[in-house]
């Protein structure tokens, strides 16, 4: 049974780095899933940051301006998040799922826990 | 981006009545919507993707419709596992954008 273990730092002063990573037990996702990024805060709801494939092929959300980098390490299956630099908007729980191809477009039906990211002076 | 507007925001009910939630998106987005159901304190839930397919393991109370812009997720007969906040989601486009949720109360 797969499952998605993510952990990181959960609180950042203004300008820091936030790095998250989520670690993937139990297969490999397949050549045609994802591992994407969402973050959800009471302001802005459900936002969705951006995607990875084992391939290394990534799509980002415009919103993040270039601060988001979301990499993958396959030999130990896990994916990273990292965004910089941080200001208290980027103050979320943020989440890694697996999104996967049904039929011609996807779904996330995978979920990480959720880290509680908190930025503050 | 694609909008997605969800109503009602929030919805009281009772233990075996039916509801219906809708989605609303800002363009045509064929039958590329997914539902998701998040109670306090864990991920969200897939429920339904493409607009009416049950994933794996749903009970099969929750439905889904729609097609073009308006969408719908009905629930035939709540039961007391079924309060919680409810998300539709668009996969048609990058970026992915969700509705701002419907809280079901009781």
């Amino acid at each position: 049974q797969v499952q998605l273990q993510q952990w990181g730092a959960g609180l950042l002063k203004p300008s820091e780095t936030l790095s998250l990573t989520c670690g993937v037990s139990g297969a490999s996702f397949s050549s045609t899933a994802y591992c994407t990024w969402i973050r959800q805060s009471p302001g802005k709801g459900l936002e969705w940051i951006g995607k990875i494939n084992n391939s290394g092929s990534v799509h980002y959300n415009p919103s993040l301006k270039s601060r988001a980098t979301i990499s993958v390490d396959t030999s130990k299956n896990q994916f990273s998040l990292k965004v910089t630099p941080v200001t208290a908007a980027d103050t979320a729980v943020y989440f890694c799922a697996r999104e996967v191809l049904r039929g011609v477009r996807f779904s996330f039906d995978l979920w990480g826990q959720g880290t509680l990211v908190t930025v503050s002076s | 981006d694609i909008q997605m507007t969800q109503s009602p925001s929030s919805l009281s009910a009772s233990i075996g009545d039916r509801v219906t939630i809708t989605c609303r998106a800002s363009q045509s987005i064929t039958r590329y919507v997914n539902w998701y159901q998040q109670k306090p304190g864990k991920a969200p839930n897939l429920l339904i993707y493409a607009a009416s397919n049950l994933q794996g393991g749903v009970p099969s109370r929750f439905s889904g419709g729609g097609s073009g812009t308006d969408f719908t997720l009905t629930i035939s007969s709540l039961q007391p596992e079924d309060f919680a906040t409810y998300y539709c989601q668009q996969s048609y486009s990058i970026p992915y954008t969700f509705g701002q949720g419907t809280k079901l109360e009781i």
